[in-house]
């Protein structure tokens, strides 16, 4: 089944704990990204990433870090969390090609940083 | 990206079509308009998408008039479990979620 696959769904932890969530896709998707929902605000994208090795930043990219070594994986890294990225987390991917593709994305991950 | 405009909230009754306008009328000509829909919390879930011409899969129909400065989905009956957000969304590449509209269908 085509499926992107985030982990872990619920975490809570404290501020500065250096925390990683990881991001799996099995369809070989090129675009992979990162967003943060929370209320009022919507969705808002973090950092994307068009193929392996290359990566950007998104609207709200501070306090983050992204890397992208294989094509099937996008981990978000929080290297010091702090509370105000509380928030639940989507990962998405997408083909690239010569038609525009829709994005799918995973169930999401609900992050506390107390 | 160009923005959209929708309502903010929507009723629907169960078994009717349920017609969800969006606005945009700063659309650029390579934008496409999506559709997706989130469920209380869950992942947003792609319904449809179209460029010019209408579009109609298992899900929903999408209208979008001649000159792209708007658009409609339509679901054609609605359900208890169509209940949700509704974003419309232009796209060429990068994705910006607005607020979406709230349909909320009743028995």
């Amino acid at each position: 089944e085509a499926q992107v696959t985030q982990n872990p769904r619920y975490l809570i932890t404290v501020t500065g704990k250096k925390l990683t969530v990881t991001c799996s896709q099995n369809m070989n998707h090129e675009y992979m990204s990162w967003y943060r929902q929370d209320p009022g605000l919507g969705l808002r994208q973090i950092y994307y990433s068009m193929n392996v090795e290359v990566t950007d930043k998104g609207d709200v990219p501070e306090g983050y870090k992204v890397s992208r070594k294989e094509k099937r994986n996008f981990p978000l890294i929080l290297e010091s969390p702090s509370p105000n990225q509380t928030s639940l987390y989507f990962c998405a991917s997408s083909g690239r090609g010569r038609e525009n593709q829709p994005q799918h994305f995973g169930d999401g991950t609900r992050l506390s940083i107390l | 990206d160009a923005k959209t405009t929708q309502p903010t909230s929507m009723d629907c009754a169960e078994g009717r079509a349920a017609n969800l306008p969006c606005n945009h009328s700063t659309i650029s000509g390579n934008e496409y308009v999506y559709w997706y829909r989130q469920i209380h919390s869950q992942g947003p879930q792609y319904i449809i998408h179209g460029l010019k011409n209408n579009e109609t899969n298992e899900m929903a129909s999408l209208i979008i008039t001649e000159d792209r400065k708007s658009s409609t989905l339509i679901l054609p009956h609605a359900t208890l479990r169509d209940t949700a957000v509704y974003y419309c969304i232009l796209s060429w590449g990068k994705f910006q979620f607005g607020a979406g509209t709230q349909v909320v269908v009743t028995p």
